[in-house]
């Protein structure tokens, strides 16, 4: 197992656009999370998958942003409708247990540019 | 949540010992306290964590104080690798991580 893989490690998409991200958490990980990134700020979630579960969403997440999971392996975050303040990194974590106990495994992340 | 305070920048030479301070006054007495680190153009990184006792790993050490309102993390030898904005994070009973502005360590040869 390789860790948490996110695809594409960069994107650059014109105002409008659609973009969809990808997320291959490790595998026998039943916890997912994504989250957000800008530059000189640390991350901040944005939602949170329990197998094919959402079980929370930030109010970060407006109606333009869209995560699924199904199945329960990988996920993807859709966002419609692009604006340059989407530009940012978007990083998915995944973990086996709660997270006092276990912690997260962060992928590299997707590099957004609106343009 | 409880809230965390870092300097906001450190400096060290290579091989030297680094020490990390973090104040977490307001901790509660289940919070586990986290630490992360983030590379450049990568993503964060788990080092430690711990609950009461000072905790070691191949990373890193954890001394959190009798109080628990403080802990540092120890890199006992710092390496160019090292170099890396470092998140004190307290965790309960949540799977959020808020992270803060962190201390960006600096490495030189």
């Amino acid at each position: 197992d390789t860790g948490v893989s996110q695809d594409p490690r960069h994107k650059i998409t014109k105002r409008g656009q659609n973009v969809t991200f990808r997320c291959d958490p490790i595998s026998e990980h039943n916890r997912l999370y994504w989250y957000r990134q800008t530059l000189g700020q640390g991350p901040e979630f944005l939602t949170y998958f329990q197998n094919e579960a959402q079980l929370e969403k930030s109010r970060l997440l407006s109606d333009r942003f869209s995560a699924e999971r199904p199945k329960g392996s990988f996920s993807t975050l859709e966002i419609q409708r692009t604006e340059q303040g989407d530009s940012a990194m978007y990083l998915c974590a995944s973990s086996s247990g709660q997270l006092a106990y276990y912690g997260y495994t962060f992928g590299s992340g997707t590099r957004l540019t609106v343009v | 949540d409880a809230k965390t305070t870092q300097p906001n920048s450190m400096e060290s030479n290579e091989e030297e010992p680094v020490h990390l301070p973090c104040n977490h006054s307001t901790i509660s007495g289940t919070d586990y306290i986290h630490w992360y680190r983030q590379l450049p153009s990568q993503g964060p990184e788990y080092v430690i964590h711990g609950l009461t006792s000072n905790v070691n790993n191949r990373m890193a050490s954890l001394a959190i104080a009798e109080d628990r309102k403080s802990s540092t993390l120890i890199l006992h030898r710092a390496t160019l690798r090292d170099a890396a904005v470092y998140y004190c994070i307290p965790i309960y009973n949540t799977d959020k991580l808020i992270f803060g502005t962190g201390t960006r360590l600096q490495v030189f040869p």
